[in-house]
């Protein structure tokens, strides 16, 4: 299961930077099987994926935000994190962990489908 | 990137009727190399995140009951509730995994007429 943490207080401003953790429980970050992602939904609109990683590290990253994302695992803490910097309004969302399932492609392991979701956290930008 | 399509954006069915969604993405999700389609259903309820319900096109999620199910291939795609019932209420997505980035269809809403 997917327990996300949220760190520093809220709201944000603009031009911050949003910290994010998720803290896995009945699993490993480390396990094959899955990566591990962030995904957002603007209230009422549709869902966003933001990136994945795997527990090799390879990262796979939405190219509309690669610029300001960073995601990173912690294997001793069995957490997974994501940093977005130079919050804007647009950023605005309600923010999920996942665990996806791993695709076997040609050259390497993808993620695939989410199977399992955090409860999500709403996070506000406003000046 | 894939933009996946979906429609209708609404829909309002009687209890016991059959509620159909499309699915349709901009390029063919079908990877020649294992003949499987890269496309995922879920169901949200209000308040609560995504809950997978079916992967790889057709392929249902365990314990989904067996009203939902899921058809189509290349770059059409079908989620068909047999028979409606209250608990379906929900916005339900399509996700395509074919490639990154990932991406997601625009919501069905589905409610009770």
């Amino acid at each position: 299961h997917l327990q996300l943490l949220k760190s520093g207080p809220g709201p944000l401003k603009p031009s911050e930077t949003l910290s994010l953790t998720c803290a896995v429980s009945g699993g490993s970050v480390n396990s094959i099987a899955y990566y591990w992602g962030w995904i957002r939904q603007p209230p009422g609109k549709a869902l966003e994926w933001i990136g994945s990683i795997y527990s090799s590290g390879t990262t796979y990253l939405n190219p509309s935000l690669k610029s300001r994302v960073t995601i990173s695992v912690d294997t001793s803490k069995n957490q997974f994190s994501l940093k977005l910097t130079s919050l804007t309004a647009a950023d605005s969302a309600v923010y999920y962990c996942a665990r996806h399932n791993t695709v076997a492609g040609i050259f390497e392991v993808l993620p695939g489908s989410v199977d399992d979701w955090g409860q999500g956290t709403l996070v506000t930008v406003s000046s | 990137d894939i933009l996946m399509t979906q429609s209708p954006d609404s829909l309002a069915v009687s209890l016991g009727e059959r509620a159909t969604i499309n699915c349709k993405s901009s390029q063919s999700v079908l990877y020649s190399f294992d003949s499987k389609n890269y496309l995922a259903w879920y169901q949200q309820k209000p308040g609560q995140p995504p809950k997978l319900l079916i992967y790889w096109a057709s392929t249902p999620e365990s314990g989904v009951p067996d009203r939902f199910s899921g058809s189509g291939s290349g770059t059409d795609f079908t989620l068909t509730i047999s028979s409606l019932q209250a608990e379906d209420v929900a916005v339900y997505y399509c996700q395509q995994y074919y490639t990154t980035p990932l991406t997601f269809g625009g919501g069905t809403k589905v409610e009770i007429k």
